[in-house]
């Protein structure tokens, strides 16, 4: 069964620090997205992209959030600097296009002391 | 602002029961989609339905559309412990945005 991979799975830093998470989505996927779920906000979508090109980052907040995807098999969501308000697990799902069933990794799950 | 959002937050029933959750959304859409969670997994797809589908299943699900009242119900008969998960609507809007918004899901717990 094809996947989409995410890591780590768990990461816990002291605010202030630099957190990369990793998304290999599934073989042939042409979109990929971002989300960050939360018990208050429920799943928001951060960014997503089509054929490598980012298309929508609104979601997400720019001084501080990236999203890249420098090959067809990775695509990075970085913090810098991190925030204790930055906990919270994210999610990358790919997709074949946008409107269709989006397949989610298992998420990283983020805690920032 | 969340397009789709999920009625009950929570629902607790017994094994073998059937769960009805409902989905509310505020504008057109293209199609709506279910989804599954378990406890510390992503999200996983069940059922996609069309705008012009009424009603559509899968195994132990049902989904109905009724897009004169923008609304949705996944309907799971005999439920089993194992469908113990939350779940998620999320609908696709029409207009050219092509991108799934979520809602923030119902509980369920299926009691053995």
């Amino acid at each position: 069964d094809a996947r989409v991979t995410q890591t780590p799975r768990h990461k816990v830093t002291e605010m202030g620090q630099e957190v990369t998470m990793r998304c290999q989505p599934i073989l042939g996927h042409n979109t990929v997205f971002w989300y960050r779920q939360t018990m208050m906000q429920g799943l928001e979508l951060l960014a997503y992209f089509r054929n490598r090109a980012p298309l929508d980052d609104s979601g997400m907040p720019k001084d501080r959030f990236s999203a890249e995807m420098p090959d067809a098999t990775l695509a990075t969501l970085k913090i810098q600097p991190s925030e204790p308000r930055d906990s919270a697990v994210y999610f990358c799902a790919s997709g074949l296009i946008t409107s269709q069933p989006q397949h989610f990794g298992d998420g990283t799950r983020l805690s920032i002391l | 602002s969340q397009q789709g959002e999920e009625d009950p937050q929570a629902l607790s029933i017994q094994e073998g029961e059937n769960a009805t959750m409902n989905c509310s959304y505020k504008t057109s859409i293209n199609n709506l989609q279910w989804y599954r969670q378990n406890s510390g997994r992503g999200l996983v797809h069940l059922i996609l339905i069309r705008s012009n589908e009424r009603e559509k299943h899968s195994g132990r699900l049902r989904v109905t559309l009724d897009t004169s009242k923008k609304s949705s119900s996944l309907l799971i008969t005999a439920s089993r412990a194992a469908d113990t998960a939350s779940y998620f609507c999320a609908t696709d809007p029409s207009g050219g945005s092509y991108i799934p918004t979520f809602g923030r899901g119902t509980s369920l717990i299926v009691h053995p």
